[in-house]
């Protein structure tokens, strides 16, 4: 199975500030990753699909980069709402594998 | 709106079965894959199994191959996952999540899962 290691584990930050978040696949998966938000005693929300392709309704705040074995979530601008824990999730192939998941706290 | 809404989780001892259903309503069901995915308390996500549109294709997760079943019936939009010889650490929220196409891509909608319990 292809492992995603996923970077920080946490972080803690203001509002307003800019965030990144990695996340690196043990083999190649082309652009085949999405990037998921999910906030306590919620349902996981798909931020990005296809590596930075943002999903309708997304702030554009949220940017997604990379290909092949790493990518990057980048957060502009932190805001209040934002704070969570975010996964990666790679789609090229079977079994689907998620990143450890960063926890994004306020600082 | 698309929905999903699961039901069937509760209680088991270990070694117990457990059958989840997931209602889906809002779009055209048999033309989209599914998934379950399960979260442990104080845990991440994990992807446990997933379904092509017209069920001609099952995959699973390491962990639960040959212990659970993912079926759908695409006449009443409703998907399940069977899941038998249950062990404690198949306690978890289960979700299910509909994919974009017809195979497992990633997942834009999900349900807003059921809790499942493996202890005696």
């Amino acid at each position: 199975a292809i492992q995603m290691t996923q970077s920080p584990s946490s972080l803690s930050a203001s509002v307003g500030d800019r965030v990144t978040i990695t996340c690196r696949a043990s083999q190649g998966i082309r652009n085949d990753l999405g990037w998921y938000q999910q906030k306590p005693g919620k349902a996981p929300k798909l931020l990005i699909s296809a590596a930075s392709s943002l999903q309708s309704g997304v702030p554009s705040t949220f940017s997604g980069s990379g290909s092949g074995t790493d990518f990057t979530l980048t957060i502009s601008s932190l805001q209040p709402e934002d704070f969570a824990t975010y996964y990666c999730l790679q789609d090229y192939t079977s079994p689907l594998t998620f990143g450890g998941g960063t926890k994004v706290e306020i600082k | 709106e698309v929905q999903l809404v699961e039901s069937g989780g509760g209680l088991v001892q270990p070694g117990g079965s457990l059958r989840l259903s997931c209602a889906a309503s809002r779009f055209t069901f048999s033309t989209y894959a599914m998934s379950w995915v399960r979260q442990a308390p104080g845990k991440g996500l994990e992807w446990v199994s997933a379904i092509s549109g017209g069920a001609g294709s099952t995959h699973y997760a390491d962990s639960v191959k040959g212990r659970f079943t993912i079926s759908r019936d695409n006449s009443n939009y409703t998907l399940f996952l069977q899941m038998n010889s249950l062990r404690a650490e198949d306690t978890a929220v289960y979700y299910c999540a509909k994919h974009f196409g017809g195979v497992p891509t990633n997942m834009d909608v999900w349900g807003q899962g059921t809790t499942v319990t493996v202890s005696s």
